[in-house]
């Protein structure tokens, strides 16, 4: 079984500063790792994705993030927020079938 | 070009009445097709996901049920709605999961009064 877990529900920062939310996961196999965006009465959007290449992915908007095989972690990073950056993100792991959500972390930029 | 239909996008149900939530995609064949639904404040939850004609995978036991009469059509169905069951549906689907991302339906807003 596969699972995904957001270590934080919500995080804040001032526009301008570094963005980091944290996603850990645990895999049968060799999952891939997925970070999806939802702004408000929007659907989801792909930011980014893993599936075995690189370990560190970029992705749209600025956003990067890194695979850690050794701490089963993958991270979402930005290196300045902008106010637009401001929605729920979502981590996600995928192997065989189907597919697993984390919580949600839901980014509030500050002007 | 691969396009997923979800319907309709908000629908308002009393207490005891039927369900039936349809999704179709176009452009892909023999896709993986899920269910999930994201309740307020809360992540998605993975209810369905179908891997082919008439296979259904149930994740968690609950008041719905799921069917994939043809290849590309996926239907949520609840024969007795309950006030639990308000909620955001997700419809998606994939290509080569465990691969390739998954592509989302712009969801219906199911309110249970």
């Amino acid at each position: 079984a596969q699972s995904v877990t957001q270590l934080d529900s919500h995080v804040s920062v001032s526009e301008g500063t570094p963005v980091l939310l944290r996603c850990n996961y645990s895999s049968s196999y060799s999952p891939s790792l997925f970070w999806y965006v939802q702004h408000p009465n929007k659907g989801l959007q792909l930011l980014l994705k893993y599936t075995s290449a690189a370990t560190l992915v970029k992705g749209i908007n600025g956003f990067e993030a890194e695979f850690k095989k050794s701490e089963t972690s993958f991270h979402l990073t930005k290196p300045s927020a902008h106010m637009s950056d401001a929605a729920e993100y979502f981590c996600v792991v995928s192997d065989r079938n189907d597919m697993r959500f984390g919580a949600g972390t839901r980014l509030t930029v500050k002007p | 070009s691969q396009t997923i239909h979800q319907w309709p996008a908000t629908l308002v149900q009393p207490v005891g009445s039927p369900l039936s939530l349809e999704c179709t995609v176009e452009g892909t064949s023999n896709p993986n097709l899920y269910w999930y639904r994201q309740a307020a404040g809360r992540g998605l939850q993975l209810l369905f996901y179908s891997v082919g004609i008439g296979q259904i995978s149930s994740e968690v036991p609950q008041n719905l049920s799921a069917s994939r009469p043809q290849d590309r059509q996926f239907i949520l169905s609840s024969k007795k709605l309950l006030l639990s069951d308000s909620g955001f549906y997700l419809c998606a689907w994939s290509v080569r999961p465990g691969v390739t991302e998954a592509f989302f339906g712009q969801g219906t807003r199911l309110t249970v009064v």
